[in-house]
């Protein structure tokens, strides 16, 4: 099955910064990469995702690039607020099937 | 619309016990996936089901184990708990499957602790 692997595990960086995460995937059969947030006690919620027919896809602030040759795809988030800090998910799962593999999760701090 | 919604939100076992954990997915969304959250392993793949069907399997034991029902919501049950089984318990339903289901929608959990 799919093994997604996502780094760092821990991020902190100074409000106005940027951040990026980085997930690799193993199964070439994946073409739906989405991103979920899940702050403190909530649950996960999704921010965004791409499609393995689109090599970016950004959403004011946050965006997200996909290398399928290297099987890997990124999250950036400009000028970070404190409001970014959360734990962040990679996912990857082929399109036509619900079995979604998470990344081990990435706890971004956003210093004031 | 309702959200998904889980039962129960907290509970306490003793090892060597069983649970049910109960999920009622999203009006009109017919896939339930469970996944296990414990602190540094992320979310673990448990299992989805769409119409009544078990689609897909994480690598977790037998003890794990799950049914759908006629109205799509979903149950978990764990047999012979262990310690290691204490964790957050996440439901999340999605609107179909086979024609790119996209989004999870998660519920709130079950927080199991096993003593």
């Amino acid at each position: 099955g799919e093994n997604v692997e996502q780094h760092p595990s821990t991020l902190s960086v100074q409000e106005g910064d940027s951040a990026v995460i980085k997930c690799t995937y193993s199964d070439s059969a994946s073409n739906y990469f989405p991103w979920y947030k899940q702050e403190l006690g909530k649950r996960p919620q999704l921010i965004i995702d791409i499609r393995s027919n689109v090599g970016e896809k950004k959403d004011q602030r946050i965006a997200v690039t996909l290398n399928k040759t290297a099987k890997h795809f990124s999250l950036h988030i400009t000028e970070t607020q404190p409001e970014d800090s959360a734990v962040y998910f990679c996912a990857a799962t082929a399109y036509n099937n619900n079995d979604m593999r998470f990344g081990a999760g990435t706890r971004l701090t956003v210093k004031p | 619309k309702a959200g998904v919604t889980q039962t129960p939100r907290y509970l306490i076992k003793t090892r060597g016990q069983q649970v049910t954990l109960s999920c009622s997915p999203i009006s009109g969304h017919r896939s339930v996936s469970w996944y296990q959250q414990t602190p540094g392993q992320g979310l673990q793949f448990l299992f989805e089901y769409f119409s009544e069907t078990q689609r897909n399997k994480g690598n977790f034991p037998g003890r794990f184990s799950g049914r759908q029902f006629s109205n799509s919501r979903s149950e978990m049950n764990v047999s012979t708990l262990e310690l290691g089984d204490s964790a957050l318990y996440l439901c999340a339903s999605s609107l179909a499957w086979g024609v790119g289901a996209g989004e999870l929608f998660f519920g709130e959990g079950s927080r199991l602790t096993v003593l």
